[in-house]
């Protein structure tokens, strides 16, 4: 069974950093296309992050440069450091998987973790 | 980037209905088209894929349709277990796939 299980979130004031990490299981993350979603409250859905499995990498405009996206072969996780994290950063957190099918659909969806930016 | 937008933002309906929410891509995008539903504090659950395939598992009152840059969700008859918000999602434009802003739909 296809599992993804996000840890790390919390609350952290203004320009502090925090990991967000993404253990998987039934599935091999180096193999697949991830992302994090991320869900501000109240509002709708944001894609943040992308990691190919070549090992290219992408980033939404309103976290280029503070963001990074990481994975660890040997532990099956996906990463998001966020570091200089703003209140506008604010959200749940969930990372996803990308389908192997041609229609690039996410089929497979952490449960969410939440990520609370405030003093 | 791909704009999506979504109509109407809400909508309320009762048991037995039938339901369409729309989808309007701000260019052309084939038939990369998904639908996701999210129940409050859920992560969402792809219910169409392709603008108008079933995901496994998903219920036979679902069903999509559109191409190029219009789309439709459809519920055929309303079940309580429906209330939920409805996304679409653009998948033409790798790697920056786009989101509307969501449909909420009340029963």
């Amino acid at each position: 069974e296809v599992q993804l299980v996000e840890t790390g979130g919390g609350l952290i004031q203004p320009g502090d950093s925090l990991r967000l990490s993404c253990a998987a299981s039934g599935f091999i993350v180096s193999n697949n296309y991830m992302t994090w979603v991320r869900q501000a409250p109240g509002k709708g859905l944001e894609l943040v992050s992308v990691l190919h499995r070549g090992g290219d990498t992408y980033y939404a405009d309103s976290v280029k440069g503070r963001f990074t996206i990481s994975r660890d072969n040997s532990k099956n996780t996906l990463y998001l450091q966020m570091n200089s994290l703003r209140a506008e950063d604010t959200a749940v957190y969930y990372c996803a998987r990308r389908s192997s099918s041609s229609w690039y659909f996410f089929d497979s969806w952490g449960q969410g973790i939440q990520v609370t930016v405030s003093s | 980037d791909i704009q999506m937008t979504q109509s109407p933002s809400s909508l309320s309906a009762s048991v037995g209905d039938r339901v369409t929410i729309t989808c309007r891509a701000s260019q052309t995008i084939a038939t990369y088209l998904n639908w996701y539903q999210q129940k409050p504090g859920k992560a969402p659950k792809v219910l169409i894929y392709g603008a108008s395939s079933l995901q496994s598992g998903v219920p036979s009152r679902f069903s999509g349709s559109g191409s190029a840059t219009d789309f439709t969700l459809t519920i055929s008859s309303l079940q309580p277990e429906d209330s939920a918000t409805y996304y679409c999602q653009q998948s033409f434009s790798t790697p920056m796939y786009t989101f509307g802003r969501g449909t909420k739909l009340e029963i």
